[in-house]
Order: structure tokens, then sequence, then C-alpha cells
């Protein structure tokens, strides 16, 4: 069965750092581009970045660049997204997802930036 | 990167059809023949329903269809069910990036 977990969401302070990370299974990993997508409580869906299966071509939202950085280890079956600079209109469950079609998705993970 | 617009509800009866419009420019959906659908209940994660403008996942109900004309993608539910009541996103590449549509609430009455 494929798999998407996601973790380390939690509470972090305007100006701060979190890493997410998305532990893949059921699939070779290695052969797909994965994405990070969010959602404001209450609000719709929003991409935040993608990332090819060899990590040649990488992209990111206007509203996430250069605070966000998207990578991924095959060797381990696991994506990532070191967020910095966190602001509050940070906060929203983010997600995982499998390829350019966004199929299948992990459960989500909190990411809260309060003071 | 503007967010594709969606009405924000449709309603219908069971076994009534329902379309959702999902309009964006012609760098998004007018450009490429790459809009996907999800469907996500209150609480869950969106699950894919269609992409490629009209493929359908399997599992997916042949009740679910898509379409696109021009700056315009459709999503089509035939045959409403009661478990059909969620919200509705639709998705376009636009170039290397995606874009969201702003959602829409689909009631089953």
């Amino acid at each position: 069965e494929v798999q998407l977990v996601e973790s380390g969401g939690g509470l972090v302070k305007p100006g701060g750092s979190l890493r997410l990370s998305c532990a893949a299974s059921g699939f070779t990993f290695s052969s797909y581009s994965m994405n990070w997508v969010r959602q404001a409580p209450g609000k719709g869906l929003e991409w935040v970045s993608s990332i090819s299966s060899s990590s040649s071509y990488i992209y990111y939202a206007d509203s996430v660049k250069g605070r966000f950085t998207i990578s991924r280890d095959n060797a381990k079956n696991s994506l990532y997204l070191q967020m910095n600079s966190l602001r509050a209109e940070d906060t929203a469950v983010y997600y995982c997802a499998r390829r350019e079609e966004f199929d299948p998705w992990g459960q989500g993970t909190l990411v809260t930036v309060s003071s | 990167q503007s967010a594709l617009t969606q009405p924000r509800s449709v309603s219908g009866s069971p076994g009534q059809s329902v379309t959702i419009s999902c309009t964006g420019t012609s760098s998004d959906v007018g450009g490429y023949n790459y809009v996907s659908w999800y469907q996500q209940h209150p609480g869950k994660a969106p699950k894919l329903m269609i992409y490629d403008v009209s493929k359908r996942p399997s599992g997916v109900p042949d009740r679910f269809s898509g379409s696109k004309s021009g700056n315009t993608a459709s999503l089509t539910i035939s045959g409403l069910q009661a478990e059909d009541e969620a919200d509705y996103y639709c998705c376009s590449y636009a170039g290397s990036s995606y874009v969201f549509g702003t959602g829409t609430k689909v009631t089953v009455l």
C-alpha cells in the first residue's frame, strides 16, 4: 500500500524555523517527483514546492521562495521541507503528495506560527 | 500565481448531476492539459479524482468526469450520492508551478 506520513509540525514563533519530513513507503520513492501543499485553517489548498525524482528540478511558490527549501533522500525514502523565517501566514496543515498528479496525499502535519 | 476561480458552492439532490467550473488563464488552465480535481472530506486529506483534464484514477467511480474548454475546466458528478458531499478543488500546471482553485463545497440536498 502506498503511504505517505508527514511529521515535524508544531508551534513556532515568528521568525523561527521548522523542518518537516515525509516518510514514503509502498512504492519506489526514487522514481517519483514529490510535492508539498499547504492548507491554512478553514482555507483552500496552496501549492508550496515540488522536487523531481533526482532533485534536478526544484520549484517554489513565490510566497515561500527564499525562505523554504525542499529536499529528498532517496536512500531513506524521505522528503523534507526546511522552513525558515516563518510568518503567521505560514500557519497551515502541510501535506506531502506524490507525483505531478498529487496522488496520494499524506495525512498532513500542522504548523502553527504564533508568539 | 492567482488562484483559479471556482463557485463557492453547488448543490443537488441524490441522483442529479452537478458541474463545477474552474476558470484560469492561458498561462495555466488554457495553456496545458494538466488539470486535476481533488475531493476533500472534512478533516481528511484531499483525494485525486481526475487528472490530465479527463482521466480517472482506478477506483474513482465513473460518475466523475472532467473536461476543458479554453481557460475553463469542469468537473461533473453524475448520479449524485450522499458520500459525494465534500469540498472539491481543481489544480492546474502553470509552467514550473501549480495553482489550485478556490474550492467548491458540494451539498447533497
